[in-house]
């Protein structure tokens, strides 16, 4: 089992609805979770950051954690062709190394 | 604010030479910093990570090694490249504080020939 897993893809949506990503984590003692966009050939850019139970809003983005669940989704509201990318989800603990650990991406597409 | 340099962005290098690829930190004191790699179409590994100057632990076993000769300062190297090291190479640095983020470098784009 791969410690933090996501849907491949590709996933497409029209050009304004609501893109919905999801992932799942192995590690009961994630603390911390990280939403990032990658564009082809770029470096990982942060988009959403979250620590808490619940909702976190952030402009057309919203990122949800269920630590019971060891969920964590990302919605991205009136979604643009320009947020067509790979989305990849980390976790991390917040002791020892603190590094993250990533799933290997959901390609979206956002259809014109 | 802080800021993060990688270079160079892309290196093609023949099979068996040398690497060197820096990292500095700009904007933080005693940073965690990593090193991950990407190879084409895959997630992100982690390969080295460091709590500070001269600390170094490995991820994963390879031919490449780390250094942080400076608080700020994150090198990845090679004596003898493969093949296989080919990927896009990530450097990220994180504070100590809980419930942080952490951010990436520009990446570097190594091709062994």
């Amino acid at each position: 089992q791969k410690e933090v897993e996501q849907n491949s893809g590709p996933l497409s949506v029209p050009e304004g609805a609501i893109a919905s990503l999801n992932c799942t984590y192995s590690d009961r003692g994630s603390q911390s979770f990280f939403w990032y966009r990658q564009y082809s050939g770029k470096s990982p850019e942060l988009i959403m950051f979250i620590y808490s139970n619940g909702d976190k809003e952030d402009g057309r983005f919203t990122a949800q954690l269920n630590k019971a669940s060891q969920y964590v989704s990302l919605l991205i509201r009136d979604s643009q062709p320009s947020d067509s990318a790979t989305y990849l989800c980390a976790v991390s603990r917040d002791t020892g190394r603190r590094a993250l650990t990533f799933g290997s991406g959901t390609r979206l597409q956002v259809q014109p | 604010s802080q800021t993060i340099h990688q270079w160079p962005a892309t290196l093609v290098q023949p099979v068996g030479s040398p690497l060197s690829l820096e990292c500095t930190v700009e904007g933080t004191s005693n940073p965690n910093l990593y090193w991950y790699r990407q190879a084409a179409g895959r997630g992100l590994q982690l390969l080295f990570y460091s709590v500070g100057i001269g600390q170094i632990s490995s991820e994963v076993p390879q031919n490449l090694s780390a250094s942080r000769p400076q608080d700020r300062q994150f090198i990845l190297s090679s004596k003898k490249l493969l093949l296989s090291d080919s990927g896009f190479y990530l450097c990220a640095w994180r504070t100590r504080q809980t419930n942080t983020e952490a951010f990436f470098g520009q990446g570097t784009r190594l091709t062994v020939v």
